[in-house]
């Protein structure tokens, strides 16, 4: 079965160091992997999307994650964090064989950036 | 940009209560899914749609729920008989193709449902 597993619920940056966000994932195909991030009052935004091509995906403002599957990882970074970045994040797994797309979440991870 | 929007962005309702939830997907998008968030748990595939008719459902939606695309526009979640545990915020999503593995979902901002 598809699951993932985000291992920090919180973590906080000062504006301007490196930002790591977390996610293992467990799959018994070659998964398709997200990160979608969430602003107050506003919906889920994809920010990057990995399906076997290359294992460093870029996505939106900065953000990159590095799909390693003998760790079954697949944690997002940023060089430097902005105040804008302040926000929740999902690691997101695609759906059994099979299926019509549906994803599996994570619990995610409210990112803090202190001025 | 397009987005997926949804209303009510809240609504609260009596136990037992009917409720509908709203959902304008992408103009040109053919597949639509809801997902809910129970306060503190995971975002959780309830259903996905297409060619009016279900085609996919968790283990969640039960007879209670219900889907419809009653226009070219709205795509409705329907809870028939609302309980307690039903306080969640509701997400709609919606693909441009046929909801192929791997393919982005675009999301709405969410509905948070309070049942008392």
């Amino acid at each position: 079965a598809q699951s993932v597993t985000q291992l920090d619920s919180h973590v906080s940056v000062s504006e301007g160091t490196p930002v790591l966000l977390r996610c293992n994932y467990s799959s018994s195909y070659s998964p398709s992997l997200f990160w979608y991030v969430q602003h107050p009052n506003k919906g889920l935004q994809l920010l990057l999307k990995y399906t076997s091509a290359a294992t460093l995906v870029k996505g939106i403002n900065g953000f990159e994650a590095e799909f390693k599957k003998s760790e079954t990882s697949f944690h997002l970074t940023k060089p430097s964090a902005h105040m804008s970045d302040a926000a929740e994040y999902f690691c997101v797994v695609s759906g059994p064989r099979g299926s019509q797309g549906n994803l599996i979440f994570g619990k995610g991870t409210k990112l803090s950036v202190k001025p | 940009e397009p987005e997926v929007t949804q209303t009510p962005s809240h609504q609260v309702t009596q136990m037992g209560q009917e409720v509908i939830l709203r959902c304008v997907p992408i103009s040109n998008h053919l597949y639509f899914y809801w997902y809910r968030q129970i306060l503190g748990q995971k975002v959780e595939f309830l259903v996905s749609f297409y060619n009016n008719e279900i085609s996919e459902k968790s283990e969640i939606f039960d007879d209670q729920f219900s889907v419809e695309r009653p226009d070219g526009s709205n795509f409705t979640l329907k809870i028939r008989s609302t309980k307690l545990e039903d306080s969640a915020m509701y997400f709609c999503a919606s693909t441009p193709y046929g909801g192929r593995v791997g393919e982005t979902q675009y999301f709405g901002p969410g509905t948070r449902l309070l049942v008392l």
